[in-house]
């Protein structure tokens, strides 16, 4: 099965830093996927880890560690826009191979920015 | 380029009616998803199709169908609806070319209300 934990609210201040943590167990792992979702609005991509370490991409870093089974993405600078929810979600091991079989998201954190 | 578009973006249903949903990509993806979300409960993968005239089950597949006859189009079919599929539904592309991420592309969502 699939299991994938991130905390459901964060607050956190205008110009500080955040780190927004999720934990996953499954069957299989084949990479880690941070999106961001604003309110109405579809998902979209932000980082994308297969290996262990950090992947750093402007004010937004994402974190993977296969062995502990846990991510975190980490916004810099934060700015009144970064308030939406950040999507954490897993590549299982798909039967087909290539990544083909889609993803299992977790229920989503949503950061609230103040100023 | 439009990316991923969706089709209608709201509806309202009575329980029994049917109702297709369609989605089109013009980026010559070879991989096409459906997702529902719903409050408390992250995404959540219903069908995907890894080519034209191939379709597969995804975590919670019934009381929906799908098709793909052609490859820039993935439709999701509801025979009969009912309240537990009000929902916002997603689609999704993505590709997996060599030594890229494999990140999937998001339409708008279409809200549907089934009453």
């Amino acid at each position: 099965g699939q299991n994938i934990d991130q905390p459901t609210e964060m607050t956190a201040t205008e110009g500080a830093i955040v780190q927004i943590n999720c934990t996953y167990q499954t069957s299989g792992f084949n990479g880690l996927f941070w999106y961001q979702q604003h309110a109405g609005e579809a998902p979209t991509f932000l980082s994308y880890n297969v290996l262990d370490g950090l992947e750093e991409k402007g004010r937004f870093s994402s974190f993977l560690s296969r062995s502990k089974g846990y991510s975190y993405l980490l916004l810099k600078e934060l700015q009144m826009k970064d308030s939406a929810s950040y999507l954490c979600a897993v590549r299982p091991q798909g039967s087909r191979g290539g990544g083909a079989d889609g993803l299992t998201f977790g229920k989503g954190t949503h950061l609230i920015i103040q100023p | 380029n439009a990316g991923v578009t969706q089709t209608p973006k709201f509806r309202v249903l009575k329980t029994g009616q049917s109702m297709t949903l369609l989605c089109a990509q013009d980026m010559n993806h070879e991989y096409m998803y459906w997702y529902r979300q719903d409050p408390g409960m992250g995404l959540r993968l219903i069908h995907y199709s890894v080519g034209e005239g191939t379709t597969a089950k995804g975590e919670v597949p019934d009381g929906y169908n799908v098709s793909r006859l052609k490859k820039q189009n993935f439709l999701l079919g509801l025979e009969s609806a009912a309240p537990s599929q009000t929902s916002v539904y997603f689609c999704a592309s993505s590709y997996f070319p060599r030594g890229r991420t494999y990140e999937q592309y998001f339409g708008p969502g279409t809200r549907l209300t089934v009453t």
